[in-house]
């Protein structure tokens, strides 16, 4: 495989659930993304991770846990979502954070929280 | 927080003609990334400008940094039909502890009619 992939495409959970989304990046990059993507609003950037270790968290809810195990796999751990949670869910990567880096965009996760 | 203006908003064409959109701001950036996402996708990237006055093209696409470094353009010649899509603006600043974020437009939703 290339690019940014994410796993899975689609997840609906209950607000009760515990669930994880799976980023992997296989383009040798450094520095990882997580981003919200909701209708009609630009795109917010979560957290962002950096050789793994944690360089952003944009003020967002506990419920939403990042874990960076090593340079090529990010995920999100979910629970005790809210329905305005529901949103697609975009991963990125790039050579580093630092300025001029280019990032590229895994397909998302759509998440729907009932 | 820094904002992007993008315009417009939707755009309705016919095969084979041109578009153009752009995207300003009230701060200055050091790069400008261009993106198109479509329906269940990720945003792929289009072209990327480091250079004030930088002048881009990728195949039907030509992208512009603009002089002030507040503004860039994006046209599209000879629209087709698998233009469709929402193309995203992004800018990139270099300020010390935040030169990872990228700040991105709401999207224009370009549709070309047959």
């Amino acid at each position: 495989e290339t690019g940014v992939t994410q796993t899975p495409r689609h997840l609906v959970m209950g607000m009760t659930n515990k669930k994880s989304l799976k980023c992997e990046q296989h383009l040798g990059h450094n520095a990882m993304y997580w981003y919200k993507q909701s209708a009609k609003k630009p795109l917010e950037l979560m957290f962002v991770y950096s050789l793994e270790e944690r360089v952003e968290n944009n003020s967002v809810p506990s419920r939403f846990s990042p874990e960076c195990p090593n340079s090529s796999h990010l995920f999100l751990h979910l629970h005790t979502l809210q329905p305005e949670d529901s949103a697609l869910y975009l991963c990125a990567s790039s050579q580093d954070p630092g300025g001029g880096n280019t990032q590229y965009f895994g397909p998302g996760t759509r998440l729907t929280v009932l | 927080g820094q904002q992007l203006n993008q315009s417009p908003q939707s755009m309705f064409i016919q095969e084979g003609e041109d578009v153009s959109m752009n995207c300003t701001s009230s701060s200055i950036f050091n790069t400008w990334l261009w993106y198109k996402q479509d329906p269940g996708e990720g945003p792929v990237l289009l072209i990327a400008l480091y250079k004030a006055g930088e002048l881009t093209s990728n195949g039907r696409l030509t992208a512009q940094f603009g002089i002030t470094r507040k503004d860039s353009f994006l046209n599209i010649s000879a629209s087709i039909p698998s233009d469709v899509g929402i193309y995203f603006c992004a800018g990139q600043t270099t300020t010390l502890g935040s030169n990872y974020k990228l700040t991105f437009g709401k999207g224009t939703l370009l549709t070309v009619n047959p």
